[in-house]
């Protein structure tokens, strides 16, 4: 049981490059999110699912896109990088639908560098 | 939004010193959980405790939500509890869902 798996687990960007950050997880879990964490910031959600084609922007939303059309499946796409974006980014999922009232899980991250 | 203020921010501790870790929040929230982020990173869910006790192993927490703190205890701590322990509260965030807020964090340090 693999839980919630991310690739890459580090990238360098060029500033303007886009690129897309994977995350799967096979516990069948219908909410599933992205977290960035950075120094003095917390984590801080980016955009998250409730369910297979539904999305929603979180509280940092700007410059990410998320699609969800599989239940495993929720990749994180930067469309134009910026070196805002340094951080380390977090997958998360959890079985309840949206109150996450059930644990959250997390990947173990992707350490994303912009130059 | 809702504040998460976790207190000491750092504890530096010997193995075998017992820790409390405290949570408190300024509004209710659906549910509450503990996470551990260990020095790789790597971030563990503890609890999910919307209320009461729970125990597991060495660890254990309360959450008290009606007066809006939680507290999670370490016993005999070992140098593989070191890393930086988070709480989260999920408080509603739009009509279809509720969302995370997490505490800035306590760093544990455990010395041999």
């Amino acid at each position: 049981n693999a839980g919630v798996t991310q690739t890459p687990k580090f990238q360098v960007l060029k500033t303007g490059q886009s690129m897309t950050l994977q995350c799967a997880q096979d516990m069948n879990h219908e909410y599933m999110s992205w977290y960035r964490q950075d120094p003095g910031m917390g984590l801080r959600l980016i955009h998250y699912s409730v369910g297979a084609g539904i999305t929603d922007q979180g509280e940092v939303p700007n410059g990410y896109n998320v699609s969800r059309s599989t239940t495993e499946d929720f990749p994180l796409r930067l469309l134009s990088a910026a070196p805002s974006q340094t951080s380390v980014y977090f997958c998360a999922s959890s079985r309840d639908g949206g109150s996450v009232g059930s644990p959250l899980h997390f990947g173990n991250g992707t350490r994303l560098t912009v130059t | 939004g809702i504040q998460v203020e976790q207190s000491p921010p750092d504890l530096i501790l010997q193995e075998g010193a017992n820790s409390t870790l405290r949570c408190n929040f300024s509004d209710s929230v659906n549910n509450l959980q503990w996470f551990h982020q260990n020095p790789w990173g790597q971030l563990i869910n503890l609890f999910y405790i919307p209320s009461g006790t729970k125990q597991n192993g060495r660890l254990s927490a309360t959450t008290v939500a009606t007066e809006r703190y939680s507290l999670l205890y370490i016993s005999s701590s070992q140098t593989t509890d070191s890393g930086v322990y988070f709480c989260a509260v999920a408080t509603p965030f739009t009509g279809t869902a509720s969302k995370l807020t997490f505490g800035t964090g306590t760093r544990l340090q455990v010395t041999l």
